[in-house]
């Protein structure tokens, strides 16, 4: 069973950089995983943010952005704003199917 | 822009099938994309359950496969899911969303999300 692993939770002051991991238990992320990026607020549906690494849609603020980094997955928030505080699950997709991650809980403070 | 729908009985009994439909608008299946289920149990993080192409190609996340059927009716524009021999774990919020297709790789547009009950 293929584990996707996110840090469990960050903190961030508002205006600050802060960026999120995806790793996968198979190995190395690479581009070929077509790693995604979903923002979750409490009681909502999960958001789209990245897709294929480093693609925004087009309702994508600027300050998100998607990379590969150290073999991981990575999502960076820079100028942190109080509303970005949520969860945020990475999802990759596999030969067979795709997996989520287990969500990062944001907190900007 | 791209609509989803969840519908479904929001409480099923222990033993017995869930079955809940994806009505899509604005958009029509047969375009192309796959159309997914993801699930999310409360307070827990969101889990893949499987995807289908509307040509009837499907694929299931390995742990419930033996348990899940996904099928699509491309003249109502919806597709379905069909979770058998349910348990109190299958209790989640179950969500709907279009898929990748063959050149992107995307979950972009998802319903609001359903709440599924399991219990006696």
């Amino acid at each position: 069973q293929t584990v996707v692993t996110q840090e469990p939770s960050l903190t961030v002051s508002p205006g600050g950089t802060v960026t999120l991991t995806c790793a996968s238990s198979t190995g190395a992320v690479t581009s070929g995983y077509y790693p995604n990026w979903f923002q979750q607020k409490p009681g909502q549906a999960p958001r789209a943010l990245i897709y294929s690494t480093s693609k925004k849609h087009s309702w994508t603020p600027v300050r998100f952005s998607g990379s590969l980094l150290g073999g991981k997955a990575a999502l960076t928030l820079s100028g942190v704003q109080p509303e970005d505080e949520a969860e945020y699950y990475c999802l990759l997709y596999y030969g067979d199917g795709q997996a989520f991650g287990g969500g990062t809980k944001l907190t900007v403070l | 822009q791209v609509q989803l729908q969840e519908s479904g009985p929001g409480l099923v009994k222990p033993s017995e099938t869930l079955s809940l439909t994806c009505d899509v608008s604005s958009y029509s299946i047969s375009s192309g994309h796959f159309w997914g289920w993801i699930r999310q149990p409360p307070g827990k993080g969101l889990e893949w359950i499987g995807s289908i192409y509307h040509g009837g190609d499907t694929y299931y996340n390995p742990s419930l496969k033996s348990r899940v059927t996904i099928s699509v009716d491309t003249s109502k524009n919806q597709f379905s899911l069909k979770l058998f021999s349910v348990t109190a774990a299958d209790t989640a919020v179950y969500y709907c969303a279009r898929d990748h297709d063959s050149g992107d790789f995307l979950m972009d547009y998802w319903g609001q999300g359903i709440l599924v009950t399991v219990s006696s």
